[in-house]
């Protein structure tokens, strides 16, 4: 079945210490989305790929980072998690051509202790 | 600025009917999607409206009133497996998905 992949489910990490968020899809899909979700909110965009072309929402934290390698995989490093970092982020994927709806993976849960 | 309101939290009976409204402001509009979440899982697609009136699928179904800025979800014959939150999402006019903090559906038997 075509999915949204993303690993680890579960992430634990410390106060500083850098970490890295991956997330594979079997769509085929141009773009590619990284969101962070904490409890009761709504998905904040982190920043977008259509293609290789990133975009990077403006109020996203220079602790974050994105990498595209290639169409089917995307990595988020947050290069020094601070507390309030500690959410869901869920990575979804679209096609670009019609924009049609977005197919999210499972998401990380990350803890930072 | 940009604003999706819904309920925080809902509840309703097994078996019964419940209406879920979100009401948006947004820079320009390209569609309008509902999502289910359930606790610690990812969103999954429910509808999608473009055009105004009511889009049907199963014991799901949404409106849409662009003039009023306003959409609905409509849940039937509610199953306990319904409980979830439900996220409407609206797509402006650089077709960026503006999203509501969702509704927390619970269901009672």
């Amino acid at each position: 079945d075509a999915m949204v992949i993303q690993n680890p489910r579960y992430q634990v990490t410390q106060f500083g210490k850098p970490v890295t968020l991956s997330c594979s899809q079997t769509l085929n899909h141009n773009v590619m989305y990284w969101y962070q979700q904490k409890s009761s909110q709504a998905p904040k965009l982190l920043f977008h790929y259509y293609d290789k072309d990133f975009n990077n929402e403006a109020d996203t934290p220079d602790n974050f980072q994105s990498r595209r390698p290639n169409t089917s995989f995307c990595f988020l490093d947050i290069r020094s998690p601070g507390l309030g970092d500690a959410a869901m982020y869920l990575c979804a994927t679209s096609n670009g051509s019609s924009y049609n709806e977005q197919f999210f993976g499972p998401g990380t849960r990350l803890t930072v202790l | 600025g940009q604003n999706i309101d819904q309920p925080t939290e809902m509840t309703a009976t097994e078996g019964a009917i419940v209406q879920i409204n979100c009401t948006y402001q947004t820079s320009g509009f390209n569609g309008l999607f509902w999502y289910q979440q359930h606790a610690g899982e990812a969103p999954t697609f429910l509808s999608y409206n473009v055009l105004d009136g009511l889009e049907e699928k199963g014991r799901f179904s949404s409106f849409l009133s662009r003039s009023k800025g306003y959409s609905y979800l409509l849940l039937k014959e509610l199953q306990m497996k319904d409980s979830a939150s439900y996220l409407c999402a609206v797509r402006d006019s650089n077709y960026q998905l503006i999203w509501g903090a969702g509704t927390k559906l619970i269901i009672k038997p």
